[in-house]
């Protein structure tokens, strides 16, 4: 079945960066772009950007153009999220989602667990 | 830019909910997409070209809309439907709507 198996959760001080994995398995790796999005605590959802894995090309959200990193590791079906810089509003759980397609449709139809990130002094 | 409404929506149980999506501009059905997010859990996909559920979707889940105006509604409200719900446009950036909490 398909899963995706996040790392566990940081703790990180005032401009120092975070690197996040999201393991994929049981669907073949190459052919589903892989999304990141944050959720702040008692927030909604941010997209933060996206990482074809085929070919390593990346779409970055504005908010993160300059601080995010996305990348893939295809021997080990691993997709990282590398963010730099960090301040306290970086305080969240990231997720990393699969994008699928249905037809004309567009969907993130599987989730990772999350992981949070906390940013203290 | 979507806007979600009611911010909090209550319902008794059995009762119908409606949720509204709004676009600020004129967005493609086939890119709205409706998740559920349940207390401390990852977001899970609902419902996805505005109107078709998601694999294991009960049928009292439906959606409807097109242009800028798109409806998520619960026929009849369970308890396991206490969540916050959000839509979304996968467009060139996906962009998430603010999310409507539903509570019994």
């Amino acid at each position: 079945q398909v899963q995706l198996v996040q790392s566990g959760a940081e703790v990180r001080k005032p401009g120092a960066s975070v690197k996040v994995s999201c393991r994929a398995s049981g669907y073949t790796f190459s052919a589903h772009y892989v999304h990141w999005v944050r959720q702040a605590p008692g927030q909604g959802l941010e997209w933060m950007g996206f990482i074809n894995p085929n070919s390593g090309s990346t779409n970055y959200a504005q908010n993160f153009q300059d601080r995010v990193a996305l990348t893939r590791d295809a021997s080990i079906t691993t997709v990282y999220m590398e963010l730099s810089g960090l301040t306290s509003d970086d305080t969240a759980v990231y997720f990393c989602a699969r994008i699928n397609r249905v037809g004309p449709a567009a969907m993130l139809d599987f989730w990772g667990q999350g992981t949070l990130v906390t940013v203290s002094s | 830019v979507l806007t979600q409404s009611p911010g909090t929506l209550s319902v008794s149980p059995g009762e119908r909910a409606t949720l509204s999506c709004r676009a600020s501009q004129s967005v493609s059905s086939n890119y709205l997409v409706w998740y559920q997010q349940k207390s401390g859990q990852a977001p899970r996909l609902l419902m996805y070209g505005a109107s078709t559920r998601a694999s294991g979707i009960p049928d009292r889940f439906s959606g409807s809309g097109s242009g800028t105006d798109f409806t998520l509604t619960i026929s009849r409200l369970e308890p396991e439907d206490v969540a916050v719900y959000y839509c979304q446009h996968y467009g060139t950036s996906p962009l998430f709507g603010g999310g409507t909490k539903v509570e019994i």
